[in-house]
């Protein structure tokens, strides 16, 4: 079983719909929940971290956790074609909390 | 001023030749990390240094090195390169804060490798 399992899409979307990535995970240890964007031939940035059951908002952004589920998601409302990029779901795992675990990512291809 | 900064941005070599990649960071982090991007984009972690100090070493032939000569500084050198070596490399650092548990990941823009 994979540590960090993302639907690898494509996911495609029309301009200013709900995009919703999913993501699980397999360790119950694991204490902090993070979202990466990456651009085609680019690095990925961090835009959302989640460390509590709940909801966490950030703009057009949500981070949705449920550890209960080991389950970790990411809504972007009102999505923009500049949203278009590849999303690394990521768990942090391990003493020390130094070891990060990411998911394939999933594309995410929004219409204008 | 780039954060995080690696050298070369891309690298094409042989199989069988011995190559470096070097990577500093100016954001003061004390934990500096390798992961590698292969073709279909799963970003794997190789190595991770704290302070100087090897804490993370994955499942990561030893013809691959790391050294950290000080904490702004991880670097990856690789002996007798193979096809399979080809990817993008990332070095990344974080900084673990007092009372937080998350370790938000800050990566440079990546060393494409190509080996012929």
């Amino acid at each position: 079983q994979k540590e960090v399992e993302q639907n690898s899409g494509p996911l495609s979307v029309p301009e200013g719909a709900i995009a919703s990535l999913n993501c699980t995970y397999s360790d119950r240890g694991s204490q902090s929940f993070f979202w990466y964007r990456q651009y085609s031939g680019k690095s990925p940035e961090l835009i959302m971290f989640i460390y509590s059951n709940g909801d966490k908002e950030d703009g057009r952004f949500t981070a949705q956790l449920n550890k209960a589920s080991q389950y970790v998601s990411l809504l972007i409302r009102d999505s923009q074609p500049s949203d278009s990029a590849t999303y690394l779901c990521a768990v942090n795992m391990g003493t020390g909390g130094f070891k990060t675990i990411f998911g394939a990512g999933t594309r995410l291809f929004v219409k204008a | 001023d780039t954060a995080v900064s690696q050298t070369p941005k891309y690298l094409v070599t042989q199989m069988g030749n011995d190559k470096s990649i070097k990577c500093e960071q100016n954001l003061g982090h004390d934990t500096m990390y390798w992961y590698k991007q292969d073709s279909k984009k799963f970003l794997k972690i190789m190595f991770s240094y704290n302070n100087k100090e090897l804490i993370i070493n994955e499942t990561v032939p030893n013809r691959f090195s790391p050294k950290s000569p000080d904490k702004a500084h991880l670097n990856l050198h690789i002996n007798s390169l193979e096809l399979g070596d080809s990817a993008v490399y990332f070095c990344a650092s974080s900084q673990k804060v007092l009372g937080q548990k998350n370790e938000k990941l800050f990566f440079g823009s990546g060393t494409q490798l190509s080996v012929l």
